[in-house]
C-alpha cells in the first residue's frame, strides 16, 4: 500500500528562525501534495497545494512567503516556516496524491513548538 | 464549492454499542467521500471511502458507511463499539474525484468515547 513519511514528528525551536518539514511518498509518486495544519482539538484546514515542478496554491490567508513549499520532485515536498513564532505552533499533516490507484495518503504528521 | 458537516463534535457510547456518526455533504458534483480516523498525535488513517461505486462501503475494523444521496449525506456505524475505537473522526469530501484540480476538504471532526 501507499506510505507517506513525515520527518520530523516533532521540532522544537526558537523563535525567529526557520524550520523544514519533509513529506515523502515511499512508494508511489505524487503528483500532488496537500499541507494542512491543525490546532488542538479542530480540524485540519489546507493550506496549499504544491505540484511536482510548479508553484504551491496557498488557500486563501496563508502567507506564502512564511509558509514556504517546495516540490521538486515526485515523491518529496518540504514546507519551511520562516521566522517562526510561538503563534506557528501547532500541528501539520502532509498528505500525497497519486491519482487513481491510492488516492489521498497522510503523513503521521508534524508536533511545531516554537518558544 | 464542497463541504461537509459533521453533526455532533463529541459523541460518547458504550462499549458493545452501535456507533453513529453523521456527515452531511455539499457539493456541485457527484462527490467522492471518506471517513478518516485519527489517534492523538498521529496522522490521518483511512477508514473507507466512497467513489460513486457501492452506496453501502465497508471499511477497516468493522465500520460501514452509506452514501444516500436523497439525504447528502455519509454516515459512519459500527455495529459494537470497541475501547480501541475512541479516537478523533473525520468526514471529507472531495468534488473532482483524483483528477489534478482535486483535493479534499475536512469537516470539523468528532470525537468518539467509548464507555466501559
Amino acid at each position: 500500500g501507499a506510505v507517506v513519511s513525515q520527518h520530523p514528528s516533532w521540532v522544537i525551536c526558537k523563535s525567529g528562525t526557520s524550520v523544514k518539514i519533509e513529506c515523502r511518498s515511499l512508494d508511489f509518486q505524487a503528483t500532488t501534495m496537500f499541507w494542512y495544519r491543525q490546532f488542538p482539538k479542530q480540524s485540519l484546514m489546507l493550506m496549499a497545494t504544491s505540484n511536482e515542478g510548479s508553484k504551491a496554491t496557498y488557500e486563501q490567508g496563508v502567507e506564502k512567503d512564511k509558509f514556504l513549499i517546495n516540490h521538486a520532485s515526485l515523491t518529496l515536498s518540504t514546507l519551511t516556516v520562516t521566522s517562526a513564532h510561538p503563534e506557528d505552533s501547532s500541528f501539520y499533516i502532509c498528505s500525497a496524491r497519486d491519482g487513481q490507484i491510492y488516492g489521498y495518503t497522510f503523513g503521521s504528521g508534524t508536533r511545531l513548538t516554537v518558544v | 464549492a464542497q463541504s461537509v458537516t459533521q453533526l455532533g463534535s463529541h459523541v460518547s457510547v458504550s462499549e458493545g454499542a452501535l456507533v453513529l456518526l453523521r456527515c452531511n455533504y455539499s457539493s456541485s458534483v457527484p462527490p467522492y467521500l471518506f471517513w478518516y480516523v485519527q489517534y492523538p498525535n498521529q496522522g490521518l488513517q483511512l477508514l473507507l471511502k466512497y467513489t460513486s461505486a457501492a452506496t453501502l462501503v465497508k471499511g477497516i475494523n468493522g465500520f460501514e458507511a452509506e452514501f444516500k444521496k436523497s439525504e447528502t449525506s455519509f454516515h459512519l456505524t459500527k455495529p459494537s463499539a470497541h475501547m480501541s475505537d475512541a479516537a478523533e473522526y473525520f468526514c471529507a469530501v472531495s468534488d473532482q474525484g483524483y483528477s489534478s484540480a482535486s483535493k479534499i476538504i475536512f469537516g470539523s471532526g468528532t470525537r468518539l468515547s467509548i464507555r466501559p
